[in-house]
């Protein structure tokens, strides 16, 4: 089963910018399907952030926007805010399996 | 609105089975799948597998093949996952998960159940 990477971790201050990035390979995201991101906040559940590579769900800030290219997904988070601290998942499919990314942990400094 | 409940933490001996259910409300269960996601304590989200609450169709990660199965049952809206000969090393929180048919994002989730093996 394919694995997509993430970096451990990444940070910023308040009010700057972030990328997150999620590296598959040709057998998922390069393969055409669709990368799909979540926020999980500590001790909750995941919650969708974007779907179908660049869609926000009602509700998510416009701050949160994302991109596929080739093999690769990337997160950006505009403006950070002190609550934007937590953990963020990429999530592709492959072969009709499901995976995730490795996982980010975004700290506001 | 769309809601999925999960049953309640549980301790459980190493060999032993366990089963967690995911009671879902206000859709349509039949036309969405419902998957399976762990994460271990202190580790990532790790995707276990999809039951079609519709036919009861699964597909199972490579990893979960065997002692894992999935189960729904339409008239009570309901997905069950077993997982068997519980190790230390499945102690994790178990969390349903909706999504459309097909390879699409999982847009509800469950509060997650703690499944404790102490070893």
């Amino acid at each position: 089963q394919s694995v997509l990477t993430q970096p451990p971790s990444v940070s910023g201050a308040p009010g700057q910018r972030v990328t997150i990035s999620c590296t598959g390979g040709r057998a998922d995201i390069g393969a055409g399907y669709d990368v799909h991101w979540y926020q999980q906040l500590p001790g909750r559940a995941p919650k969708l952030l974007i779907s179908g590579n660049t869609n926000r769900p009602s509700g998510v800030p416009d701050r949160f926007s994302a991109s596929t290219s080739g093999t690769s997904a990337s997160l950006v988070i505009t403006g950070l805010q002190a609550d934007d601290e937590a953990d963020y998942y990429c999530q592709s499919y492959g072969s009709s399996l499901s995976v995730f990314g490795t996982g980010t942990t975004l700290t506001v400094l | 609105q769309v809601q999925l409940e999960q049953s309640e933490a549980d301790v459980k001996k190493p060999g032993a089975s366990v089963r967690v259910s995911c009671k879902t409300s206000g859709f349509f269960f039949a036309a969405y799948y419902i998957h399976w996601v762990r994460q271990a304590p202190g580790q990532g989200l790790e995707w276990m597998g999809w039951i079609n609450a519709n036919n009861g169709d699964t597909i199972y990660a490579q990893k979960f093949q065997g002692r894992f199965t999935m189960t729904r049952d339409r008239s009570t809206r309901t997905a069950y996952m077993e997982l068997t000969s519980l190790r230390s090393d499945d102690t994790a929180v178990y969390y349903c998960a909706r999504a459309d048919p097909g390879p699409y994002e999982f847009d509800f989730w469950g509060q997650g159940t703690l499944v404790s093996v102490p070893s």
